[in-house]
């Protein structure tokens, strides 16, 4: 079975304030893809970034940097400088290898403040 | 690029009635899932088809839900007869191929039911 836990069920911050959404997951399957989807007002789902079990590297994009520990099941999610337009439901999801859709976590609401 | 289309966007309907609702993926994927996304269960997997055929539908609620994909670029989900309870937002996504290509969403519907 698979599952992805989101514990910060809503996190709110100061704009410029940095923030690390947390996502940890469970799977037997040795090869399987991390996933992160934004969420915003407007109800549409958006993706975000998608990392591989055999590369742990982090990635960085801009203002978003993702941090992928093997030995701790987690794949966090950090914006920097966080800014209103960051306003949304955060999901981090998880596929295994064979398997085509989706797990998905149970989201974190980011609401920054200006 | 075109998205993956979803129409309607919203959909009030009584109870009783018939629900259809209709997916375009992207050109060219041959993967289609639809999700459907409530506050008490999250995103959930109802169905997915790969080259048009139906490959898992087990998260499919009862056997009130039908899903169709009769070619590569029309998909539709049926709610026959609606009750109360399947109100939510519904969600397709499309992907190319499986591993690590991620899913791409619509705008998703969403469906009250009275």
């Amino acid at each position: 079975a698979q599952k992805v836990t989101q514990a910060q069920t809503e996190i709110s911050v100061v704009e410029k304030e940095d923030v690390t959404l947390d996502c940890v997951y469970e799977t037997r399957d040795t090869t399987y893809y991390l996933f992160w989807y934004k969420q915003p007002p407007s109800g549409e789902l958006v993706f975000l970034i998608r990392r591989n079990s055999f590369d742990e590297q982090n990635e960085i994009s801009g203002r978003y940097s993702w941090n992928f520990q093997k030995s701790t099941s987690s794949f966090n999610f950090t914006i920097t400088a966080s800014q209103v337009v960051d306003s949304a439901v955060y999901f981090c999801a998880l596929k295994g290898t064979g398997r085509r859709a989706l797990t998905f976590g149970s989201g974190t609401r980011l609401q920054v403040q200006p | 690029d075109a998205g993956v289309i979803q129409s309607p966007r919203h959909e009030v309907t009584e109870m009783g009635q018939e629900v259809t609702l209709r997916c375009k993926p992207i050109s060219g994927h041959n993967s289609l899932f639809w999700y459907r996304q409530t506050m008490m269960r999250g995103l959930e997997l109802l169905i997915y088809f790969n080259n048009n055929v139906p490959i898992d539908d087990s998260g499919m609620p009862e056997d009130r839900f039908s899903a169709k994909m009769p070619n590569a670029s029309f998909s539709t989900l049926k709610i026959q007869p609606s009750e109360p309870r399947d109100s939510a937002v519904y969600f397709c996504a499309s992907s190319l191929g499986q591993g690590d290509q991620p899913q791409h969403f619509g705008d998703g519907t969403r469906l009250s039911i009275l």
